[in-house]
């Protein structure tokens, strides 16, 4: 099992706003990244540390963290933000050991 | 910009060793402060982080694969491989290499391969 705990899954309207939330204990101590995986594709790095996104990243896209929750939040989401998106971490007994929640697919309406 | 690029075999027999290669392009694997892992994902399922090393050899592996797994690089070819070993089915996944950032309270892969199918079976 995850140590990272993230909804199945979550819809929005376009042009809507939409969060998706990722939980461990890991995150008290650990920024969460969060990673965009259209199907067929690898995994895309959208937001990591604080609040940072790589170059070529819509501003759209951000990051949040309170306690053990970590935040993907989509401002204005578009139908090709429509993909499964996973958050990551170190985990929690500092061992340098990554985990993955287990996802979130989102759908745009 | 740094491209990772997945190779081995597609196939697999039950109980004998996964092995594959990630090679490292438009960068040396040897700058930064970067470790250099791998992760997996079965079909229709989440991501498994396997492990990961850095350029001095050290590695820390998922502790529900650390007795098969082994992570080695190699500097002057600008590789780092993974070998599984007795696998069976349920290690059939696309394989990832993946370049890691690892500071004091951030944890993100940056560049990834585009992944590479591994199925087991006789």
């Amino acid at each position: 099992s995850s140590e990272l705990t993230q909804d199945p899954a979550v819809s929005v309207a376009l042009g809507q706003t939409v969060r998706i939330t990722c939980q461990g204990d890991s995150l008290r101590s650990y920024y969460a990244s969060w990673y965009q995986q259209k199907p067929g594709q690898a995994p895309v790095l959208v937001i990591y540390g604080k609040n940072n996104r790589p170059s070529g990243i819509p501003d759209r896209f951000s990051g949040s963290s309170s306690g053990n929750t970590a935040s993907l939040t989509i401002t204005g989401a578009q139908a090709e933000d429509e993909a499964d998106y996973y958050c990551n971490s170190r985990d929690s007994s500092g061992n340098h050991l990554g985990v993955f929640g287990g996802g979130t697919k989102l759908t745009v309406l | 910009q740094v491209q990772l690029q997945e190779s081995g075999p597609g196939l697999v027999k039950p109980s004998q060793t996964l092995s594959l290669t990630c090679t490292v392009s438009g960068g040396s694997i040897s700058s930064g402060s970067y470790y250099w892992s791998w992760i997996r994902q079965p079909a229709g399922k989440g991501l498994e982080w396997i492990g990961r090393i850095y350029t001095s050899g050290s590695t820390n592996y998922n502790p529900s694969l650390k007795s098969r797994v082994t992570i080695s690089v190699d500097t002057s070819k600008n590789q780092f491989s993974l070998k599984l070993s007795s696998v069976t089915a349920a290690d059939t996944a696309v394989y990832y290499c993946a370049r890691l950032y690892s500071g004091y309270d951030e944890y993100y892969f940056d560049y990834w391969g585009q992944g590479t199918l591994v199925t087991v079976s006789s």
